[in-house]
């Protein structure tokens, strides 16, 4: 597609439950990047995969968090046991080079996730 | 603990003028450094890119960056209130993440 896709756009949940936030992002690009967004803050990494690979996850908060890239395209990121804590807009991005530029990231427009 | 601070804002300048975006970064690592437009309920978009000292200039945006001081900064010049957002430095090392700093919410006045 033109733009890193991201759904669902909007997920409530209850405490306790499973959710599954997906992201495709722009054709081609190797590096796909998970960061979290609480109100009035800045995003926080999560994890950066280098095609199928978790290059970094040192973002992660803990093991309810696990995201995939089986085929090194659409990732999945998953949350066990959500709490009202994990509220964000969780955002991908994604990027088409290694090394120097990492940083030009195109970010989707998120997944607004309510934890009650 | 890798850190980039902002001033929260909000800043508020009159259409027409310099409005200016400072930023702070504990991590001598970091190399490159970014500005981030954030309009409210929308994601983020890069709108500068540094990784040099000095300025760097982008039609009416112009980007400096001091790694002796660890300071960056962006202008804005010619001020409209369409740019009104909030505002994200972000620096990283080379092939890794981006920290980012908390925004400075920019308004411009009309």
């Amino acid at each position: 597609g033109a733009g890193v896709s991201q759904t669902p756009s909007n997920k409530v949940t209850e405490k306790g439950k499973y959710v599954e936030l997906r992201c495709d992002p722009i054709s081609g690009h190797t590096a796909l990047y998970w960061y979290r967004q609480s109100l009035g803050q800045g995003p926080e990494f999560l994890i950066y995969f280098q095609g199928t690979g978790a290059a970094d996850d040192s973002g992660l908060p803990n093991d309810r968090f696990f995201a995939v890239r089986p085929e090194g395209s659409v990732s999945t990121l998953k949350i066990q046991r959500t709490e009202r804590g994990d509220s964000a807009v969780y955002l991908c991005a994604s990027n088409a080079r290694r090394g120097a530029n990492t940083g030009e990231l195109f970010f989707g427009e998120g997944s607004r996730l309510t934890v009650l | 603990q890798k850190e980039v601070e902002q001033n929260s804002g909000p800043l508020s300048v009159p259409e027409g003028a310099i409005a200016s975006l400072n930023c702070t970064y504990s991590d001598r690592g970091s190399q490159s450094f970014f500005w981030y437009r954030q309009y409210s309920g929308k994601s983020p978009e890069l709108i500068m890119s540094i990784y040099s000292n000095g300025d760097k200039e982008d039609g009416r945006f112009t980007a400096q960056l001091n790694k002796a001081s660890q300071y960056v900064s962006l202008l804005i010049r010619d001020s409209q209130p369409s740019d009104s957002a909030t505002y994200l430095c972000a620096g990283g090392e080379y092939g890794n993440k981006l920290v980012f700093g908390a925004g400075t919410i920019l308004r411009v006045k009309s």
